[in-house]
């Protein structure tokens, strides 16, 4: 059980349009949704925490505006990058936690390249 | 301020044993998790302590010592596949985790 998907798994999008990465817990439901971003050869960054029907909290230095999260439901984040930059190409993970759970559940990640 | 601390990368050869030690101070304590994660891919979970002492798991094992705020991960009978890096993070009050910058381990034949 505990099962997290990430769609898309890798992503080529031009500099300027948005791209939007969803992230779904296959089993279980997930009151909490993390995301995080991975530069090559450093460690994951968490980006934002999102409980289901209520705003997401970013971590200091994380544009609101620039990435939108949405967890409509307690199965279903999205993750927008919106204005993509060079800058942003990134791994982006996303992670699920259910009510009484405490760890988080990985997915696979998606990688994104802004050309 | 919070802090979680573990080496940067260490070297171990197939076969042998390897311990990887994650010292930490936060404000609240909810557990402790030791992920892999291979390059290129989500990290993996490998293990939660929340009490003192030794979790086995396999191969693998780890260590708590709340009053010393202090883990290990201890990995038996090394394989080519161990090479990866190891993530220590600790579920702080608010049961967010709190990642250390992982030590990447190469495991040489």
């Amino acid at each position: 059980g505990a099962v997290v998907s990430q769609h898309p798994s890798w992503v080529i999008c031009k500099s300027g349009t948005s791209v939007k990465i969803e992230c779904r817990s296959l089993d279980f439901q997930a009151t909490t949704m993390f995301w995080y971003r991975q530069f090559p050869k450093q460690s994951l960054m968490l980006m934002a925490t999102s409980n289901e029907g209520s705003k997401a909290t970013y971590e200091q230095g994380v544009e609101k505006d620039k990435f939108l999260i949405n967890h409509a439901s307690l199965t279903l984040s999205t993750l927008t990058v919106t204005s993509a930059h060079p800058e942003d190409s990134s791994f982006y993970i996303c992670s699920a936690r259910g009510r009484s759970e405490h760890e988080q559940y990985f997915g696979p990640g998606t990688r994104l390249t802004v050309t | 301020g919070q802090n979680i601390d573990q080496p940067t990368e260490m070297t171990a050869t197939e076969g042998a044993i390897v311990q990887i030690n994650c010292t930490y101070q936060t404000s609240g304590f909810n557990g402790l998790f030791w992920y892999q994660q291979h390059a290129g891919e989500a990290p993996t979970f490998l293990s939660y302590n929340v009490l003192d002492g030794l979790e086995e798991k396999g191969r693998f094992s780890s260590f708590l010592s709340r009053s010393k705020g202090y883990s290990y991960l201890l990995l038996k009978e090394l394989q080519m596949k161990d090479s990866a890096s190891y993530l220590c993070a600790v579920s702080g009050g608010n049961y967010q985790l709190i990642w250390g910058a992982g030590t990447k381990l190469i495991i040489k034949p």
